[in-house]
């Protein structure tokens, strides 16, 4: 199974505070994804990136949020303002052109 | 909209015996994957077995097999022989066909393994 890392694997932040969680997928996979799973519930889609900019985005993926690939590599979601509610895991997601998506080890957030 | 039910929120199994976990969804689609993926206490997610709607037989993995009826929009997963490291959360999803298409997950089961 191809691997993904995410980076840090614990963030603990203040509301109110932005927050930036990274994930670095194969290279040469296509479409990225980010998930989130509030502790204790299913996991839900945020938001899927192809060809540099978003494809799809659910209704949790609000202004607060927002997706980038700077470097072409890296793959980052950035939370504005966090809220209590933000605590959760969030998992980055990846697919080249095989149909299986492959999940990073996710980042647990936490918002006190 | 998709949606994806899991019916069964726990359920257990004795070492080396067979268990089954149902899942459904609903969908207007005719071209579309079903995935199970398993969610251990470390909370990485794995995936377990694919299934693409547009073949009639089911999908075997080692122990693990589904039971996919497209009529009724099921998609069961059969794990045999099971053993300890078995236990886990397991999560039905669905994907429509289509090039950046999202996951919709349904929410889970944990299944428990008991010697």
């Amino acid at each position: 199974e191809p691997e993904v890392t995410q980076t840090p694997s614990h963030q603990v932040t203040q509301m109110g505070q932005e927050v930036i969680l990274r994930c670095v997928p194969i290279s040469n996979h296509l479409y990225f994804y980010w998930y989130r799973q509030i502790l204790g519930q299913k996991v839900e889609f945020l938001v899927s990136f192809y060809n540099n900019e978003i494809s799809e985005k659910s209704e949790i993926f609000d202004d607060q949020f927002s997706v980038e690939r700077p470097d072409g590599s890296n793959f980052t979601l950035k939370i504005r303002s966090t809220k209590l509610e933000d605590s959760a895991m969030y998992f980055c997601a990846h697919r080249s052109q095989g149909d299986e998506q492959y999940f990073g080890p996710g980042t647990r957030l936490t918002v006190t | 909209a998709q949606t994806v039910t899991q019916s069964q929120p726990e359920m257990s199994v004795q070492e080396a015996e067979t268990v089954t976990l149902s899942c459904t969804y609903d969908t207007s689609e005719s071209d579309y994957y079903l995935f199970w993926y398993k969610q251990p206490p470390s909370r990485q997610m794995i995936l377990v077995i694919r299934q693409e709607a547009y073949k009639q037989q089911n999908a075997t993995e080692n122990r693990f097999s589904v039971n996919f009826q497209k009529a009724a929009k099921s998609f069961s997963l059969k794990i045999s022989d099971s053993q300890l490291g078995d236990a886990a959360m397991y999560f039905c999803a669905y994907r429509r066909a289509g090039t950046a298409s999202k996951l919709t997950f349904g929410t889970g089961t944990r299944l428990q393994v008991t010697l």
